[in-house]
């Protein structure tokens, strides 16, 4: 299993251009995460989902716009890109805690997130 | 307003010496207590974790005591390895449906030879 995948890993942007982050995971879970992590500031969450065809705003939504067509594809999108949106983004997934996973984990009704490698965007 | 408040945010430990990483928090609806280790370049990853039903959590050289009065956590590296050297998340969530995991800022572990 490849667990989590992100791409790309690597982006440069200029202020204004327009880029979509595709993160994958092939674990079945329902619920799919974007964080931002920069220096100081530890995880931040932008949006998430709590299944196909549904997407919430996290603590930093905003500039970002994001799409769950498919239960295994979580998309993040940057319409006009700013230098504030410079960072390292996370794409994360979790099952819900009615998995049995969950109950197996001895951590019935726990959150475990499981994220990917990471893609770090420079806008310029 | 941060939730879950961790310290140091940097720490520099000799080989062979235990490493010491504070967590605390205010949401006492918290229940599920999870360190994730990140290491350069890589996605953090869930190291280990505890419920406030026990005071204490070991795995191999990793514990996490749980003081649940005082609302605080930590996690413990004994016999701290070059190996090691990471940065260190703690988290806490709620349980039951979809809860929001909320993450410490970080601490960036350096263990010296």
């Amino acid at each position: 299993n490849a667990g989590v995948t992100q791409t790309p890993k690597f982006r440069v942007l200029k202020t204004g251009q327009s880029m979509t982050l595709l993160c994958a995971q092939d674990m079945n879970h329902e619920y799919m995460y974007w964080y931002r992590q920069d220096p100081g500031m530890g995880l931040r969450l932008i949006h998430y989902s709590v299944g196909e065809g549904t997407t919430a705003k996290g603590e930093v939504p905003d500039g970002y716009n994001v799409s769950r067509l498919k239960k295994q594809n979580f998309l993040l999108g940057l319409e006009s890109a700013a230098p504030s949106q410079t960072s390292v983004y996370f794409c994360a997934s979790s099952y819900s805690f009615i998995s049995p996973f969950a109950r197996d984990s001895g951590f019935a009704g726990a959150n475990v997130l499981t994220f990917g490698a990471g893609s770090r965007l420079t806008v310029l | 307003q941060q939730q879950v408040k961790q310290s140091p945010q940097s720490l520099i430990v000799q080989k062979g010496g235990i490493s010491i990483i504070n967590c605390a928090y205010e949401n006492t609806a918290f229940d599920y207590f999870p360190w994730y280790q990140q290491f350069p370049g890589k996605g953090p990853a869930l190291l280990i974790a505890i419920r406030p039903d026990v005071s204490e959590k070991k795995e191999g050289r990793f514990t996490i005591s749980f003081n649940k009065s005082a609302k605080q956590f930590s996690l413990h590296i004994m016999d701290s390895q070059p190996g090691d050297s990471a940065t260190y998340f703690c988290a806490a969530s709620a349980s039951g449906g979809y809860q929001k995991v909320t993450f410490g800022i970080g601490t960036k572990l350096q263990v010296i030879p």
